[in-house]
């Protein structure tokens, strides 16, 4: 079963907009990671942010956590076609070893030119 | 360093054929996961391996579903026979073990495309 659901589905913006995506989950976390995956390839790592940290910046990227309400949002700003992708976000759910992810249903986003 | 490598890329069988992945992590890399990943939704995993030992194999459909890690370096999934709802793109990854976030981040292949007919 997946952890994650993911908001908007499908976001569809121009070059230069911000980008928000939701993500919520069901069970306590360890942290929480977000992925992107350009078509026809593998999953990239973007951000991790941890249980007990409320929000993380890299570069364009801007990630908050809310562990009261059990979800997540990613802010990509100034986006730019190269960031049309599938975003997922990914719960490690923590328990020592094992560092198993379990990801959400992703958003499409698509920056037009 | 080198990134995960998967093969084949694509693949096309039919019903009741059987079909082999093969993964090679990222070197250094004791960890090593194999995802399921359906058109339009996200990897759900099927087994992970910690060196050659199955850590979590919970999801994996093990009536035709089987994978192994000799030497705890490279891996193979294979299915057999496949299933019209095997279509989907199997995605292997790898992450570092031990202490410390490093361990958390995975790194992907860029996945086998199977298609079953």
């Amino acid at each position: 079963s997946q952890q994650g659901e993911e908001d908007p589905q499908a976001l569809s913006i121009q070059e230069g907009e911000n980008a928000t995506m939701n993500c919520s989950y069901k069970t306590s976390i360890n942290n929480l990671q977000w992925y992107r995956q350009n078509s026809g390839r593998g999953l990239v790592h973007l951000i991790l942010i941890r249980s007990n940290e409320r929000e993380k910046h890299s570069g364009r990227l801007r990630v908050t956590l809310d562990t009261s309400k059990k979800s997540s949002s990613l802010l990509i700003t100034a986006s730019r076609a190269a960031d049309t992708a599938s975003y997922f976000c990914a719960t490690d759910l923590g328990g020592g070893a094992t560092n198993k992810l379990i990801f959400g249903t992703g958003t499409l986003l698509a920056v037009q030119p | 360093e080198a990134g995960v490598a998967q093969s084949p890329r694509y693949k096309i069988i039919e019903k009741r054929q059987s079909v082999a992945f093969w993964c090679n992590p990222i070197s250094g890399h004791a960890t090593l996961y194999w995802y399921q990943q359906i058109l339009g939704q996200g990897p759900k995993l099927l087994i992970q391996f910690q060196n050659n030992g199955v850590v979590d194999d919970s999801q994996l459909p093990k009536d035709r579903f089987s994978a192994e890690r000799l030497k705890g370096v490279d891996s193979t999934l294979k299915i057999q026979p496949a299933k019209l709802e095997d279509s989907a793109v199997y995605l292997c990854a790898s992450s570092l073990h031990g202490g410390g976030l490093a361990k958390n981040i995975q790194y992907f292949g860029a996945g086998t495309r199977l298609s079953v007919l």
